[in-house]
């Protein structure tokens, strides 16, 4: 058990509807990244938190938004959802600010399906 | 910008044969690297680190990876394979000069046979 909690663990939703995604990082971890997992693309890097700010953003599509809360959880919201946007979803968190050796602890993941 | 590779989608071996995985990098400073597994409908765990020191780095159940400076590469290595290391693996870079996020290379599956 990586201590990553992810919730939901699965998820199924039609075009154009907007979800949550809730992650709470390990005990002590002050970074939060999330990640998108697909068959044709793997595993893309979407957006990093640390201590509530942001600090990092790959290739993430302007219908997703993420925030980091007081007590370190984060959500990432995504709207208009379309067919493409099924994919299996991971938080991850680390224990260092930006830089460092420090490696990130995945949680298990939610399988968003769009129908 | 930092990239990985790897440059095989599938790896066959058989249980008690040494078993290689293998990762190319490209980064613009000093390279932190990092070997991850994941089995099925389960998150990444990491497996072993390189920042910087010792050539051969050496990680949880029995892997261990070579770093090489000159060929730009991290390959992982098990010297006898199990069928239980049967799982996908990834590759993943941090570039010093350019933040925190991993990047990840498309990874490799093994397949151990009895």
């Amino acid at each position: 058990d990586s201590g990553v909690t992810q919730t939901p663990k699965h998820l199924i939703t039609a075009t154009g509807q907007r979800v949550t995604l809730r992650c709470s990082p390990r005990s002590g971890d002050l970074s939060v990244y999330w990640y998108q997992q697909s068959l044709d693309q793997g595993l893309q890097f979407l957006i990093q938190y640390y201590n509530g700010e942001e600090r990092a953003k790959g290739n993430i599509l302007e219908r997703f938004s993420a925030q980091q809360f007081p007590d370190l959880h984060s959500e990432l919201n995504l709207s208009s959802l379309e067919l493409g946007d099924s994919a299996l979803y991971f938080c991850a968190s680390s224990v260092t600010s930006p830089g460092g050796g420090s490696p990130l602890h995945f949680g298990n993941g939610t399988r968003l399906t769009v129908t | 910008a930092q990239s990985v590779a790897q440059p095989e989608d599938q790896v066959n071996v058989a249980e008690g044969n040494p078993l290689t995985v293998k990762c190319t990098y490209s980064v613009s400073g000093n390279p932190y690297l990092f070997w991850y597994v994941q089995y099925p409908n389960r998150g990444l765990q990491f497996l072993l680190k390189y920042i910087t020191g010792d050539n051969l780095v050496k990680g949880s159940y029995g892997f261990e990876a070579e770093f090489n400076k000159s060929q730009t590469s991290f390959h992982l290595k098990k010297p006898s394979a199990l069928v239980s290391d049967s799982a996908l693996y990834f590759c993943a870079v941090r570039d010093d000069q350019a933040g925190t996020a991993l990047i990840f290379g498309k990874g490799t599956t093994l397949s151990v046979s009895s």
